[in-house]
């Protein structure tokens, strides 16, 4: 059975700074990792989303990365800001015909102005 | 470019009382279609998921059950409530081709059961 594990559960730095959130699973036989973002009360946010075969993704100010063998993912924020906190969750998928997704717990950013 | 709604945001049903949160998704043909559950302090649970119209499939025995009677409709349901329902529901759905596709999440739902 698939588990995955967030580490820290809750992170709070000054503005500005960079951060890096780790994700790890334990079964390495997955198509892909996605990262997500949740503000309180709110729907997932899809941030970015690595397949099985790809090593990294970016989008803006966010670098995600995945090593397969070792069973971790990270997700690299530059240069912070408030509007970044939110609770941050990975996802890893597995299965075929549909997603079958195990999700951490997540990471509660928060981001001091 | 494809929308997820669900509704309703907040809903407070006393115990006994039956429940129903619908989801809709546009933009989109023959989507996936998931209902997860996320308890405070715990990751999401996959409660139900669905590759077509009609078809349901459950991941975790429970008082709650789905229907799809529209391609890109996904509805849950409840007859009659208990404590433990409470919790904040998410629909999300997926492209159907492929394994290979981001999850994309509705604003979900926040059910209290009193």
């Amino acid at each position: 059975k698939q588990e995955v594990t967030q580490i820290p559960a809750a992170l709070s730095v000054p503005e500005g700074e960079n951060l890096v959130l780790n994700c790890s699973f334990t079964d390495s036989a997955i198509y892909n990792l996605q990262w997500f973002r949740q503000d309180p009360g709110k729907g997932l946010t899809s941030l970015l989303l690595i397949q099985s075969s790809q090593r990294e993704q970016t989008s803006g100010r966010l670098n995600a990365s995945l090593d397969k063998s070792s069973g971790r993912s990270t997700l690299y924020i530059a240069a912070s800001q408030p509007g970044d906190s939110a609770t941050y969750l990975c996802a890893v998928g597995q299965g075929g015909g549909y997603q079958k997704v195990t999700f951490g717990t997540g990471t509660k950013l928060q981001v001091i102005p | 470019s494809q929308t997820i709604h669900q509704w309703p945001a907040t809903l407070v049903q006393p115990v006994g009382s039956p429940l129903s949160l619908e989801c809709t998704v546009e933009g989109t043909s023959n989507p996936n279609l998931y209902w997860y559950r996320q308890a405070a302090g715990r990751g999401l649970q996959l409660l139900f998921y669905s590759v077509g119209i009609g078809q349901i499939s459950s991941e975790v025995p429970q008082n709650l059950s789905a229907s799809r009677p529209q391609d890109r409709q996904f509805i849950l349901s409840s007859k009659k409530l208990l404590l433990s329902d409470s919790g904040f529901y998410l629909c999300a759905w997926s492209p159907g081709t492929g394994v290979f596709s981001p999850l994309h999440f509705g604003n979900g739902t926040r059910l209290t059961v009193t």
